[in-house]
């Protein structure tokens, strides 16, 4: 079964500039998450979508930040404009959902603000 | 959000020890998870703890999900190098949004 992919792996912009991340998470996964973690801390949920729609995006700063999941398959993070404290890795995660709450994480895009 | 406190923050030990680490948190959670995160590399499932009390074994870890439903603990045996990453609990309120929390990261190093 092939993982969560998530591209690109890094991206280097400067600040006020925009970037976009793209995920697909694993097949027949029909919740998707997208985390934000800062180095030296753990990973801090942004977004859940279920199949295309908005679980709860409570923590995502909606003045910069931006998801989609149109499809309810793939998804895309928008960051307009970047600030230096959005370096971070961005890591996309999904799960079956139901009682089975596992949930399985992309290599991440490291995102480097200058 | 819910805070995590893992602990130690980061250990340091001889290849073939045990290594035990802890996650506790002043809120209640109903599942517990424990995940390993290498360098570059996004966070890998490791055990998931569904009910209070319960003792699970994956190979030479193993993890407890506590009585209070505040904490839990990961034990691995006979350590080698390539344990060596950051191990991050997660707890998890049940069903419906929002409801992982990951703790603060015990990092692992192991000495050959």
């Amino acid at each position: 079964e092939a993982g969560v992919a998530q591209s690109p792996r890094y991206k280097i912009i400067e600040k006020r500039q925009s970037v976009a991340f793209w995920c697909n998470p694993i097949s027949g996964h029909a919740t998707l998450y997208w985390y934000q973690q800062i180095l030296g801390q753990g990973p801090k949920l942004l977004i859940q979508f279920q199949n295309n729609g908005v679980v709860d995006d409570s923590q995502l700063p909606k003045d910069r930040f931006s998801a989609e999941r149109l499809k309810g398959v793939d998804s895309t993070l928008k960051i307009q404009p970047a600030k230096l404290e959005d370096s971070a890795v961005y890591l996309c995660a999904s799960s079956r959902g139901g009682l089975q709450h596992e949930q399985y994480f992309g290599p991440g895009t490291r995102l480097t603000v200058t | 959000g819910q805070q995590l406190n893992q602990s130690p923050q980061s250990m340091f030990i001889q290849e073939g020890e045990d290594v035990s680490m802890n996650c506790t948190s002043s809120s209640i959670f109903n599942t517990w998870l424990w995940y390993k995160q290498d360098p570059g590399e996004g966070p890998v499932l490791l055990i998931a703890l569904y009910k209070a009390g319960e003792l699970t074994s994956n190979g030479r870890l193993t993890a407890q999900f506590g009585i209070t439903r505040k904490d839990s603990f990961l034990n691995i045996s006979a350590s080698i190098p390539s344990d060596v990453g950051i191990y991050f609990c997660a707890g998890q309120l049940g069903t419906g949004a929002n409801n992982l929390f990951f703790g603060t990261g015990t990092r692992l190093t192991v000495i050959p």
